[in-house]
């Protein structure tokens, strides 16, 4: 069975760091892409960017460009989001997600809620 | 980047009624790469149609997609209460691989 379990909880200030995880079990990780997609309170899906754990290929959407970094770790089969300076906008649920060979998105994680406030 | 609009905003129907959602986008999609979410409160979304009209694996009968070009369509054909949630379409083709806003289908 595809799983994909995310880290937890987060409340941090504005312009602290944080990395947040997204561990695949189940499939072969290397092979998948990965996609992160922004849930801020009360509002819709906004699609992050995607990654490709085998050779870490990445695309940003040009929203997100510039404001995060999306990376993986192969051997661990988790795939990571990451601020370098928080903002309060960036308050919102994270999901990760399996995108299929044809790139839809499959299997869901849990989802990481991240409050930014002072 | 595609902008897909979902139309209506709320849809307010009763069990047993038939659910008709939109989902337009601003420019031609391959259907081949058009998706349709659920998602209730409290939980992420899951996968219920792909390639614009294939049903993913368990979900129910009374849930079809159509559509090509710039117009999509999801429809309920008979509602279960478990039906009321938030629905998305999303094109996966060109990057970035955008949502639209999405439909909340309420009870009336």
């Amino acid at each position: 069975e595809v799983q994909l379990v995310q880290s937890g909880t987060e409340v941090k200030k504005p312009g602290e760091s944080l990395k947040i995880s997204c561990k695949g079990s189940g499939y072969n990780f290397p092979n998948y892409w990965i996609g992160w997609v922004r849930q801020m309170p009360g509002k819709g899906l906004e699609w992050m960017g995607i990654i490709y754990p085998g050779d870490s290929d990445t695309r940003y959407s040009p929203s997100f460009q510039g404001q995060v970094t999306i990376s993986a770790d192969k051997p661990f089969s988790t795939a990571y989001l990451q601020w370098s300076s928080l903002k309060a906008s960036d308050t919102a649920i994270y999901y990760c997600a399996r995108l299929s060979g044809d790139n839809f998105l499959d299997s869901w994680g849990q989802g990481t809620l991240v409050t930014v406030s002072s | 980047e595609i902008v897909l609009t979902q139309s209506p905003g709320t849809l307010s129907l009763s069990p047993g009624e038939r659910a008709t959602l939109s989902c337009r986008a601003s420019q031609s999609v391959n259907s081949f790469y058009l998706g349709w979410y659920q998602q209730k409160p409290g939980q992420a979304p899951r996968l219920l149609i792909y390639g614009a009209s294939s049903r993913a694996t368990g979900i129910p009968d009374r849930f079809s997609g159509s559509g090509s070009g710039t117009d999509f369509t999801l429809t309920i054909s008979r509602l279960e209460p478990e039906d009321f949630a938030v629905y998305y379409c999303q094109q996966y083709g060109p990057s970035p691989h955008t949502f639209g806003q999405g439909t909340k289908l309420e009870i009336k």
